[in-house]
């Protein structure tokens, strides 16, 4: 059973444009949804992340978008860069009690045309 | 600070040998993870730890074993290993559970021929 679903698997946009990669969960009792970043033989990086307490959160050109009845949430990069090219998975975890572990979806691969 | 450091690098192994991946992180986190990555699939986690001799299994264990026995250094062990097991292998640490950050090492490409 796939917790996180993410979509598109692959993604091309051309310099300047705006990416949008889309996660839906299954588990309402997730209440931390971070994105992670991955460059080509490097280990994720955490990029942003929200909880579902508001509905967006910006940080420069990445944005998250939270839809909680939907139990959905997406990564915006807005001005898309070539640099911005490179892997990117959306997570969710559950505070408190034992469970902390990290659900990831399975990869959006990000190409920025220049 | 390192980081979260991974060897080695590059590993080609086969069928039924058996090693070790090492992992040490320098930033005394409690959390230490390992997760492999397959092509289209994500990471999965295989073992966590929660602090010195602490372990737990994660989704994918079957085939790995660990260890935990200082805060800095959470190595997994491979017996008999096996084609399935060709992946890159990720260890990460946190500071906290839940929200809290993963910092993830660069990784071991494991090659079972």
């Amino acid at each position: 059973q796939q917790q996180v679903k993410q979509s598109p698997q692959s993604l091309i946009v051309q310099k300047g444009g705006i990416s949008i990669i889309n996660c839906a969960y299954e588990n309402t009792a997730f209440d931390y949804f971070p994105w992670y970043q991955q460059f080509p033989g490097k280990g994720p990086a955490l990029l942003i992340a929200i909880r579902p307490d508001v509905s967006e959160k910006k940080e420069g050109r990445f944005t998250i978008s939270f839809n909680k009845s939907a139990k959905q949430f997406s990564l915006h990069i807005m001005d898309s860069q070539p640099g911005d090219s490179a892997t990117y998975f959306c997570a969710a975890s559950k505070k408190g009690g034992s469970n902390y572990k990290l659900t990831f979806g399975k990869g959006t691969l990000l190409t920025v045309n220049p | 600070n390192a980081g979260v450091t991974q060897t080695p690098k590059f590993r080609i192994l086969k069928i039924g040998q058996s090693m070790t991946l090492q992992c040490t992180q320098d930033m005394n986190h409690n959390y230490m993870y390992w997760y492999r990555q397959d092509p289209g699939m994500g990471l999965k986690l295989i073992y966590y730890s929660v602090g010195a001799g602490i372990t737990d299994k994660g989704e994918v264990p079957n085939g790995y074993n660990v260890s935990r026995s200082t805060t800095e250094d959470f190595p997994l062990r491979l017996e008999l290993a096996a084609p399935s097991q060709t992946s890159v292998y990720f260890c990460a640490s946190s500071l906290g559970q839940g929200e809290y950050e993963q910092y993830f090492g660069p990784g071991t490409r494991l090659t079972v021929t």
